[in-house]
């Protein structure tokens, strides 16, 4: 079945840490690929995407992510994590069969911050 | 600020009601979507219009239903609510309706049907 799998509910990290969240996708073709950010009581914000070519992408606020079509893998990275990451991350993709532009979101992973 | 604004920011109503959630798009953009999220059925995509067109349907149950306007913003209407449409519901935006351009979220209405 098609699916976004994000395989940690919740994520606890120092402050200064590096991070890495987990995103993996099943569908046929590579699909258009994204994360975004909700934090509380808020809409959701686009960090990055990935359509096509360099598999590393850069974002917003440091953040970077990996497309790695071996592994249907989209996974996010930060090389130092700081108190004001601490939000709910949602990787997301657009698949392509019947054109629709929706995104298919995975379950999100939790990220808290310690100091 | 994503420009993109909902209204209200909180509705609590009864069962069997009827409520409309507003959506007004960030200048310019021409398409809307709707999401649903939910603790259990996580965030899913309800509908997409395109300039006042619907464009892309999903896991949108009967009960409701969308139209947006000439002026472009976009109404979310659910009728006879039931307990598990409790949700927060988010309207996104974009320039264009095809997948190559972002999606702007707003901050959302929360629904609590008691």
């Amino acid at each position: 079945a098609q699916s976004v799998t994000q395989p940690d509910i919740h994520i606890t990290v120092s402050e200064g840490a590096s991070l890495e969240l987990r995103c993996n996708y099943s569908y046929g073709a590579t699909p258009y690929l994204f994360w975004y950010v909700q934090s509380p009581g808020q809409g959701l914000q686009l960090l990055l995407k990935y359509f096509s070519g360099d598999t590393l992408v850069q974002g917003i606020k440091g953040f970077e992510a990996e497309f790695k079509r071996s592994q249907s893998s989209f996974n996010l990275r930060k090389p130092s994590v700081h108190w004001s990451d601490a939000a709910e991350y949602f990787c997301a993709v657009v698949p392509f069969s019947g054109g629709y532009n929706k995104l298919i979101f995975g379950a999100g992973t939790r990220l808290a911050v310690h100091p | 600020d994503s420009g993109v604004t909902q209204t209200p920011k909180h509705l609590i109503t009864a069962t069997g009601q009827r409520v409309t959630l507003r959506c007004s798009p960030r200048s310019g953009d021409l398409s809307v979507y709707w999401y649903q999220q939910s603790l259990d059925q996580g965030l899913q995509f309800l509908i997409q219009y395109y300039n006042g067109e619907e464009r892309a349907k999903g896991n949108i149950l009967e009960r409701f239903s969308a139209q947006q306007f000439p002026d472009l913003h976009s109404e979310l209407n659910l009728s006879s609510l039931e307990l598990g449409d409790s949700a927060l519901y988010f309207c996104a935006s974009s320039v264009e309706g095809r997948t190559e351009y972002e999606q702007y979220f707003g901050p959302g209405t929360r629904l609590t049907v008691t």
